[in-house]
């Protein structure tokens, strides 16, 4: 069974520029998540959905980030317009569904460096 | 006072040790409580997790939740160079029903 797929891997940016991830979960899995994470430091939500449905974006800053996940499946993150402060990992993560002691399986994430 | 602590470390324990991980929880509601281990420039894994009070063993793996002191431990026996890794603790939320990790402890296997 396939992991979480997340593209690409790495991006270099400069600051103000647009940024998008892409995020493919685990096949029948549910929910979603969006995580940041810091040097030094555990991951952080951005965002959780259940299937097509954002059910938690209180960690989002709202004026440069937005997300998607149409028909349920796919994800996409982007980051308009990209500051110095936004570079650190950016991890996608999924579970069966939002039962809260299913395992949520994390992908490769997408180091994120604005210069 | 953050809601998930632990000691940032390093750890450092020879080979065959045991080694103790600890993370303290402010949500007194928190109901399953998860170690992750990340590799570094790798994305975290789960290795266990616990829901009840008391111990929970795993091969060389052994979780401890004590709700009452809001406190929960790892410890892994013999361990080995390759347990080398950063363990982050990660606690269920009763608000928000979401997972709210630690930073994490790095932990240094001597061989």
């Amino acid at each position: 069974e396939a992991g979480v797929v997340q593209s690409p891997r790495y991006k270099i940016i400069e600051k103000k520029q647009p940024v998008a991830f892409w995020c493919n979960p685990i096949s029948g899995h549910n929910t979603l998540y969006w995580y940041l994470q810091n040097l030094g430091q555990g991951p952080e939500l951005l965002i959780r959905y259940e299937n097509e449905e954002a059910v938690d974006d209180s960690q989002l800053p709202k004026d440069r980030f937005s997300a998607e996940r149409l028909k349920g499946v796919d994800s996409t993150l982007k980051i308009q317009p990209a500051e110095l402060g936004d570079s650190a990992v950016y991890l996608c993560a999924s579970s069966l569904d939002a039962d809260p002691y299913n395992e949520q399986f994390f992908g490769p994430g997408t180091r994120l460096t604005v210069l | 006072q953050k809601e998930v602590e632990q000691n940032s470390g390093p750890l450092s324990v020879p080979e065959g040790a045991i080694a103790s991980l600890n993370c303290t929880y402010s949500d007194r509601g928190s109901q399953s409580f998860f170690w992750y281990r990340q590799y570094s420039g790798k994305s975290p894994e789960l290795i266990m997790f616990i829901y009840s009070n008391g111990d929970k063993e795993d091969g060389r793996f052994t979780a401890q939740l004590n709700k009452a002191s809001q406190y929960v431990s790892l410890l892994i026996r013999d361990s080995q160079p390759s347990d080398s890794a950063t363990y982050l603790c990660a606690v269920r939320v009763e608000y928000g029903n979401k997972l709210v990790f630690g930073a994490g402890t790095i932990l240094r296997v001597k061989s």
